[in-house]
């Protein structure tokens, strides 16, 4: 399979610890972006790297929230102390270019107990 | 900011039906796409829209962009089951070209 790969599929965790997402873009697309998203509503924009750096972060990304792409490949979404307020699905994306088609992966479900 | 509204936000239709959804920016787009995820899923990619007044058709499926490129439209002709999900726009804004805006979705359900 050759499309947008996450890990893990499923994390339950209790409030206050540390989670980290990765994905694993399709080859070659330089870029990769984080979406999250919640019930019933649609993907929310967290941020976006051309290649290893990280050019846009939005608001809803506080200060909990890392994500780094080292090589320019995979990237990881970092997540401590962990609130209910967190319980997601955290997806990722990539693209080859600006403009261009993205390719969403299966998705990251965070849920915080 | 840049917002995205669509609806209806539920839709439910006998199969056999049509089906539409509506999709309307508060700025102007430089292009939109549309996403189809189906429950427990991710969104899929479906088509891409340009240019102004553009319709492009895929099978049962119809995709407009507006004229002045704020809005957009999906049409299905005769509903099957397997068209059950939620359809979502997603739109660029013009001048800014690195994040798609997602919209509020339409769930459609097909009763048989």
């Amino acid at each position: 399979d050759t499309g947008v790969s996450q890990d893990p599929r499923h994390k339950i965790t209790k409030r206050g610890q540390n989670v980290t997402f990765r994905c694993d873009p399709i080859s070659e697309h330089n870029r990769l972006y984080w979406y999250r998203q919640t019930l019933g509503q649609g993907p929310e924009f967290l941020t976006y790297f051309q290649n290893e750096a990280q050019l846009e972060k939005s608001r809803l990304l506080s200060d909990r929230f890392s994500a780094e792409r080292p090589k320019g490949s995979f990237s990881t979404l970092e997540i401590q102390r962990t609130e209910q307020g967190d319980s997601a699905m955290y997806l990722c994306a990539s693209s080859l270019f600006s403009g261009n088609t993205i390719y969403f992966g299966e998705g990251s479900w965070l849920t915080v107990v | 900011g840049q917002q995205v509204m669509q609806i209806p936000q539920y839709q439910h239709v006998q199969e056999g039906e049509d089906f539409t959804t509506y999709c309307n920016s508060s700025t102007t787009l430089s292009n939109i796409q549309w996403y189809k995820q189906r429950p427990g899923g991710h969104p899929v990619f479906l088509i891409q829209l340009v240019k102004s007044g553009e319709v492009k058709k895929q099978k049962r499926l119809t995709f407009q962009f507006g004229e002045a490129k704020k809005n957009s439209s999906l049409h299905i002709t005769a509903t099957q089951n397997t068209d059950v999900g939620t359809y979502f726009c997603a739109g660029l804004r013009s001048g800014a070209t690195n994040k798609l805006i997602f919209g509020t979705g339409t769930l459609l359900a097909v009763q048989p």
